[in-house]
C-alpha cells in the first residue's frame, strides 16, 4: 500500500539547516505532485510548499519563500525540504503528502511526520 | 489567497450525536475543498474530496456538502472515535490554505 516515512527532523539552532526527506513507496511517485505541510504545537496545519510530478513546478507559501526549498528526486521515490536559516517559530511536526490524483486536488496519503524543533 | 474560515472553533457533542461544520471561502472555489481529520500523534486523514465525495473508507456517517465559497462537513451519529480536529483545505489555487480547524470533543 501507499507508505510515506519522513526522517531528518531533530532539535537545532536557530540560524541553522536541516534538511526532511520523504520516503515514498507503494505508487508511482513520479506520477503525483507532492506537498509539505506543517503544525507548530497547539496549533492547526499550515501548507508549506508544493512540486510537481517532474519537479519542474514548485511553489512556497509566502511564511517560508526563500528559506525553505522542495525539491525531489524521481529515481530515489524521496521528496525533500530544504530549511535554511531556521526560526523558533519554524518548530513544528512536518508532514509531506501525496495528491489523490494526477494534476492536483486532495491530499490523501500522508507521512506520520517528523518533528523539527528550533531551540538555542 | 483564499482564506478558509472555519465555524465553530469548538464543539461539544454527546455520542449519537449530530455535528455540523462550515468552511467559508474568502472567494469561489467551486467545488475545490477537501475535508481532513487529525487526532493527536496522527496524521491528518482525508474525509471527504471535492466538497462531497466521500473517500474510500471513510464511514458513510461523514458527508459534506456546498460549492462556491459555503461548506459544510456533517458527522451524524458521532462515536467516541470522532473526537478530533477537523480542517478543510481548498486546492482550488495556490498558495493551497486550511481552515484554521474545529475541534469536537465527544
Amino acid at each position: 500500500q501507499e507508505q510515506l516515512v519522513e526522517s531528518g527532523g531533530g532539535v537545532i539552532q536557530p540560524g541553522r539547516s536541516l534538511r526532511l526527506s520523504c520516503a515514498a513507496s507503494g505508487f508511482s511517485f513520479s506520477s503525483y505532485g507532492m506537498h509539505w505541510v506543517r503544525q507548530a504545537p497547539g496549533k492547526g496545519l499550515e501548507w508549506v510548499a508544493v512540486i510537481s510530478s517532474d519537479g519542474s513546478v514548485k511553489y512556497h507559501a509566502d511564511a517560508i519563500r526563500g528559506q525553505f526549498t522542495i525539491s525531489r528526486d524521481n529515481s530515489k521515490n524521496t521528496l525533500f525540504l530544504q530549511m535554511n536559516r531556521l526560526r523558533p517559530e519554524d518548530t513544528a511536526v512536518y508532514y509531506c503528502a501525496k495528491e489523490g490524483q494526477i494534476g492536483g486536488g486532495f491530499l490523501d496519503s500522508w507521512g506520520q511526520g517528523t518533528l523539527v524543533s528550533v531551540s538555542s | 489567497e483564499v482564506v478558509l474560515s472555519q465555524s465553530p472553533d469548538f464543539q461539544s457533542v454527546t455520542p449519537k450525536g449530530k455535528v455540523t461544520i462550515t468552511c467559508r471561502a474568502s472567494q469561489s472555489i467551486g467545488t475545490s475543498l477537501h475535508w481532513y481529520q487529525k487526532k493527536p500523534g496522527q496524521s491528518p486523514k482525508l474525509l471527504i474530496k471535492y466538497a462531497s465525495q466521500s473517500f474510500s473508507g471513510v464511514p458513510s456517517r461523514f458527508s459534506g456538502s456546498g460549492s462556491g465559497t459555503d461548506f459544510t462537513l456533517t458527522i451524524n451519529s458521532l462515536e467516541a472515535e470522532d473526537a478530533a480536529t477537523y480542517y478543510c483545505h481548498q486546492s482550488s489555487g495556490l498558495p493551497r490554505t486550511f481552515g484554521q480547524g474545529t475541534k469536537v470533543e465527544i
